[in-house]
């Protein structure tokens, strides 16, 4: 299974913008690269995915590296409710590659 | 308002106990995922149901089974407790068709407390 790296933890001040990096230098030709994040006592919550293009909708952008090793999600403006664990996950094509492997996440903190 | 919901949202067994969990998927969705998820963890795949099978399971022991019926809901149930199982347990309900990537819709999950 593909895993992904993300820094424990950080930190950004209210209405600045917030870049968290993944890398997923196994990944795959096939996987997507899906972001999800958690508040507290909540369940995950589906932010953002794609396979080759950066992509944008109304919660973020993911920036893709270009030999997609890497990733990065983009907040544009943070505030206090985007305060979560942000996790980066690679989904496979088919059967059981198509579960998602969860890591640790990042720890967002967001100062007002 | 995501629409899985799940049941019960809080329970304490004891070992050696059987549990039941249950997920109501969000409406059209044909496909259910488990996931369990320890205190400062992420969540760890379980298994999957795609129309009533299972598709793709996890590193879990055969005492986690499941279930998925015909109107999309699902149970998951646990044999023979063990201490190590008390964690919050996710349920996600998706639409798959074709090869599209689609997201996955969360519950609030079922915290179980093993004692």
């Amino acid at each position: 299974d593909a895993k992904t790296t993300q820094p424990n933890s950080m930190e950004s001040n209210e209405e600045e913008p917030v870049h968290l990096p993944c890398n997923h230098s196994t990944i795959s030709g096939t996987d997507y690269i899906h972001w999800y994040r958690q508040l507290p006592s909540q369940g995950p919550e589906y932010v953002i995915h794609g396979l080759t293009s950066n992509v944008n909708n109304r919660m973020a952008s993911l920036a893709i590296a270009e030999d997609r090793k890497s990733s990065t999600l983009i907040l544009h403006r943070a505030t206090l409710r985007d305060a979560a664990v942000y996790y980066c996950i690679l989904q496979g094509a088919a059967g059981n590659n198509r579960k998602l492997i969860w890591g640790l996440g990042t720890s967002l903190a967001v100062n007002p | 308002e995501t629409g899985v919901t799940q049941s019960p949202t809080h329970l304490i067994k004891t070992r050696g106990q059987q549990v039941t969990l249950r997920c109501s998927s969000q409406s059209g969705h044909n496909t259910v995922s488990w996931y369990q998820q320890a205190l400062g963890q992420g969540p760890q795949f379980i298994f999957q149901y795609y129309r009533e099978e299972e598709n793709g399971r996890g590193n879990f022991p055969p005492r986690f089974s499941g279930l998925q019926f015909p109107n999309y809901s699902s149970e998951l149930n646990v044999n023979a407790l063990e201490l190590d199982d008390s964690a919050l347990y996710l349920c996600a309900s998706s639409l798959v068709s074709g090869g599209a990537r689609r997201e996955l819709f969360f519950g609030e999950g079922s915290r179980l407390t093993v004692l």
